[in-house]
């Protein structure tokens, strides 16, 4: 069964420094997105990304944050200068059409020290 | 503003028995639902969903019921197994175009042998 893996899936950085964590959706899917989940809590929205584009980011997903389709395959999302706040695990999802069913990968777990 | 929150915080059955999960939703402009699973350190795992135009949709050992007069939605698990120990998010997506999925709190399932 197709599905969406992203890597790493555990990186520990310094405060301050900046992170790419990587995603390659399911093949045939249009919609991608980046959602976090801090521990203990919900899982929070972050960005969606359609036709090389951002369609809808959330207040959480400020100038730090950026995400780019480098290639075909490929969906990253960059934090330019982590903070401590940031520790969580960010889950990449795809889906194949809007407002359809959204599949999620296993995660990054993001540490900042 | 909108939010999905879930009633009951942990629910705890014997291995056999049918689990009820309970999800309340304040957007009334909801328009398509998602309960996912989540393991321990694992993504979101898409379970079943239904959209407005619904009331009740069935999969496998799964039903979803959607009652829009009370902005309420369910999952039933039939025979519930070890297996399905997880946490349950119930999860909307707007009308309007919106791309973002929002999270309810989550619930944990304890399926006792």
């Amino acid at each position: 069964e197709p599905e969406v893996t992203q890597t790493p899936s555990h990186q520990v950085t310094q405060m301050g420094q900046e992170v790419i964590l990587r995603c390659v959706p399911i093949s045939n899917h249009l919609y991608f997105y980046w959602y976090r989940q801090i521990l203990g809590q919900k899982v929070e929205f972050l960005v969606s990304f359609y036709n090389n584009e951002i369609s809808e980011k959330s207040e959480i997903f400020d100038d730090q944050f950026s995400v780019e389709r480098p290639d075909g395959s490929n969906f990253t999302l960059k934090i330019r200068s982590t903070k401590l706040e940031d520790s969580a695990m960010y889950f990449c999802a795809s889906s194949e059409y809007s407002q359809n069913t959204i599949y999620f990968g296993e995660g990054s777990w993001l540490t900042v020290v | 503003g909108e939010s999905v929150g879930l009633h009951l915080p942990t629910l705890s059955v014997q291995e056999g028995d049918n689990s009820i999960i309970n999800c309340a939703y304040s957007n009334s402009a909801s328009d398509y639902f998602i309960w996912y699973k989540q393991e321990s350190g694992k993504g979101p795992q898409f379970i079943i969903d239904i959209r407005s135009n619904m009331d009740k949709r069935q999969g496998q050992r799964v039903t979803v019921l959607l009652n829009k007069t009370v902005k309420h939605l369910s999952l039933q698990i039939a025979a519930t197994q070890p297996g399905d120990s997880a946490v349950y998010f119930c999860a909307e997506i707007s009308q309007g175009g919106s791309e973002k999925l929002v999270f309810g709190k989550g619930m944990k399932l304890t399926v006792n042998p």
